[in-house]
């Protein structure tokens, strides 16, 4: 069983849709979640971290924790073509971060 | 403010040549992460380190990879003897102090790409 699992893709939306990703983690003792961006040949990008149950939201981008799940999910609201990326969840306990496979999203103009 | 500063950007080496990869963290960052991203997988961690210690290494390969962080300069990324499943983009991090907690965060570099040919 991987570590950190995501809903496979790619994803595919209109412009200003909703785009949902999703996102599980078998460690219960990760603590700390993350959401990159990452466009292709260029470096993850840190677009949400999330530390405790319940919803963040940043802009566009609302993540949501449910640790007794351990799942975590990241909302793109009012998508734009420039969302075009793959986006990785990362967890961790300490130091280590451990990635998803990373699900790509198309935004359609 | 500079971020995290990796070279070469891109290296192409012939099989049995070694490769080495360069990572200066940010300003005021003392603790580096070395990650691989295999084609199409995602990132998997290699190693942790801090000034002169190597903290964590239970993701590099056992053999012909290794990694230093000495007091002065960059860290450095070692492979021997390179081979076709080296070819990957290897991504340098770095942050504050240790622990994933609020606050910490772990910024990448632009990663460096190494064909192997």
């Amino acid at each position: 069983q991987k570590e950190v699992e995501q809903n496979s893709g790619p994803l595919s939306v209109p412009e200003g849709a909703i785009a949902s990703l999703n996102c599980t983690y078998s460690d219960r003792v990760s603590q700390s979640f993350f959401w990159y961006r990452q466009y292709s040949g260029k470096s993850p990008e840190l677009i949400m971290s999330i530390y405790s149950n319940g919803d963040k939201e940043d802009g566009r981008f609302t993540a949501q924790l449910n640790k007794a799940s351990q799942y975590v999910s990241l909302l793109i609201r009012d998508s734009q073509p420039s969302d075009s990326a793959t986006y990785l969840c990362a967890a961790s306990n300490d130091y280590k971060l451990s990635f998803g496979a990373g699900t790509t999203v198309t935004v359609r103009a | 403010n500079a971020g995290v500063m990796q070279n070469p950007r891109h290296l192409v080496r012939r099989r049995g040549q070694e490769a080495r990869l360069r990572c200066s963290p940010m300003k005021g960052h003392s603790h580096v992460y070395w990650y691989r991203q295999l084609p199409e997988e995602g990132l998997k961690f290699m190693v942790y380190l801090q000034k002169e210690n190597i903290i964590d290494e239970s993701g590099m390969p056992k053999e012909r990879f290794s990694a230093e962080f000495p007091k002065e300069g960059p860290s450095i990324l070692r492979i021997q003897q390179v081979v076709r499943g080296d070819s990957a983009a290897y991504f340098c991090a770095s942050s504050p102090r240790t622990g994933g907690d609020s606050g910490n965060t772990i910024y990448f570099g632009e990663g460096s790409w190494l064909t192997v040919v």
